[in-house]
Parts: structure tokens; C-alpha cells; sequence
């Protein structure tokens, strides 16, 4: 069964400080995953995909991400933090082009501080 | 603009009362999801839909009702047997079942009084 484990449920970082948010991921199959971020009271919006192409893989508001098969992990990252990046981040993984749902981590908060 | 629509955005209910939410899309997407979020437990998988008048239980169905009479329709009723209904519901859609990404709406916000 596929899972995600988000390490640590809350970061907090100072304004142009780098961020990092964890995540490990455990399939048996090759894996689609997928980071999103969520402000407060707001649907999910997508920051970045891997699908198989490139395993580091650029997204949105300068945020980017490794895929490292061999430590099962897909950590999201961003040089300099800014006041907006404030929210909670989903990482989540689905089954390579299988018609299943995506499972979802239980979300890291980011707080920044100026 | 193409995107998903949910509604209310709140909702407050009483207990023992069953309540709809309404999810549309006009993506032309053929899947489509029901998730529900808990504070400091991520989401959870209630219900899908890969083609229209079909639908599977996810995870945490017990309590929860859907159909899927149209490809741009997703209703989700919360019943009277779902014991703790408090929560933030989110409806998603993929173009396909076989697409990876997923689109979210902007979430009902269901409070039992």
C-alpha cells in the first residue's frame, strides 16, 4: 500500500531563510507525486508534480523538488522564504498512471517570520 | 473560467440532520473525489467517481452518500449515521482516472451545533 510520512508538522523559518519540508513516500510501483499548499479556508493548489521526467522538478513561487528513489523522498525546497509562503504544505502520491486516488501526508505547517 | 465549484462554503446543521454538498466542475474531467480534512490528519479519501452513474468508497465512507448522475455533478450527502461530521470537505477532479494531477475546489466548511 502506498503511504506518506511528512516529517514534522510545523517549521518555521525567518524571511529570506531557506526552506525545507520533508517528505518520504513508500510505493511499490512507480510513483506519480505531488506537492500542494493550502492557505486558510482554501481548496489545495498545486506547486509541483513529478511524473516519471526529470527528477528535479521546478514549480511554482520558486519552489522545487528532488525525487531520490534510493532514500524514497521528495523534500520541497526554496532558497530565500517570503512572508507569503506562510501556509500548510500536502505532499501526496499516486500509483504511475493507475486510475487511483491521490494519498495525501497529514501536512506541514510553514510559519515565517520577519 | 474552468474550475470546480463547491457549495456552501459554511454550513451548520443540526444533529441528525442529513445535509448535501454540492460539488460542479465545467473541466470536462472525467474523476472525480470527495476529501475530507481534519485538523493535523491531512486529507482523507470519502468517495470517487472515474465515469459517470459509477462510484467507489474510499477510506472513511461509513456515514456518507454520493452519485454521479452527471459528468459535472458530484454530490456529497453527510448522513445522521456519520458520528463526527465537523469538518472541511474538499471536492477534487482529475481529467482523467489515469492523470496524475489533482484540481481542488475551494472547500465547505460543515459545523454540527
Amino acid at each position: 500500500a502506498q503511504s506518506v510520512t511528512q516529517l514534522g508538522s510545523h517549521v518555521s523559518v525567518s524571511e529570506g531563510a531557506l526552506v525545507l519540508l520533508r517528505c518520504n513516500y513508500s510505493s511499490s510501483v512507480p510513483p506519480y507525486l505531488f506537492w500542494y499548499v493550502q492557505y486558510p479556508n482554501q481548496g489545495l493548489q498545486l506547486l509541483l508534480k513529478y511524473t516519471s521526467a526529470a527528477t528535479l522538478v521546478k514549480g511554482i513561487n520558486g519552489f522545487e523538488a528532488e525525487f531520490k528513489k534510493s532514500e524514497t523522498s521528495f523534500h520541497l525546497t526554496k532558497p530565500s522564504a517570503h512572508m507569503s509562503d506562510a501556509a500548510e504544505y500536502f505532499c501526496a502520491v499516486s500509483e504511475y498512471q493507475a486510475g487511483t486516488a491521490l494519498i495525501f501526508g497529514k501536512g506541514t505547517t510553514l510559519s515565517v517570520s520577519s | 473560467d474552468g474550475g470546480i465549484t463547491q457549495s456552501p462554503k459554511y454550513l451548520f446543521r443540526k444533529e441528525g440532520q442529513n445535509v448535501t454538498l454540492s460539488c460542479e466542475q465545467n473541466l470536462n474531467h472525467d474523476a472525480m473525489y470527495w476529501y475530507r480534512q481534519d485538523p493535523g490528519q491531512g486529507l482523507r479519501l470519502i468517495y470517487y467517481s472515474q465515469i459517470v452513474n459509477d462510484f467507489q468508497k474510499g477510506d472513511i465512507a461509513e456515514g456518507y452518500s454520493v452519485s454521479r448522475e452527471k459528468k459535472e455533478s458530484f454530490p456529497l450527502t453527510v448522513t445522521s449515521a456519520q458520528k463526527n461530521p465537523t469538518a472541511f470537505y474538499l471536492c477534487a477532479s482529475k481529467a482523467t482516472p489515469a492523470s496524475g494531477e489533482l484540481f481542488f475546489g475551494e472547500g465547505s466548511r460543515l459545523t454540527v451545533l
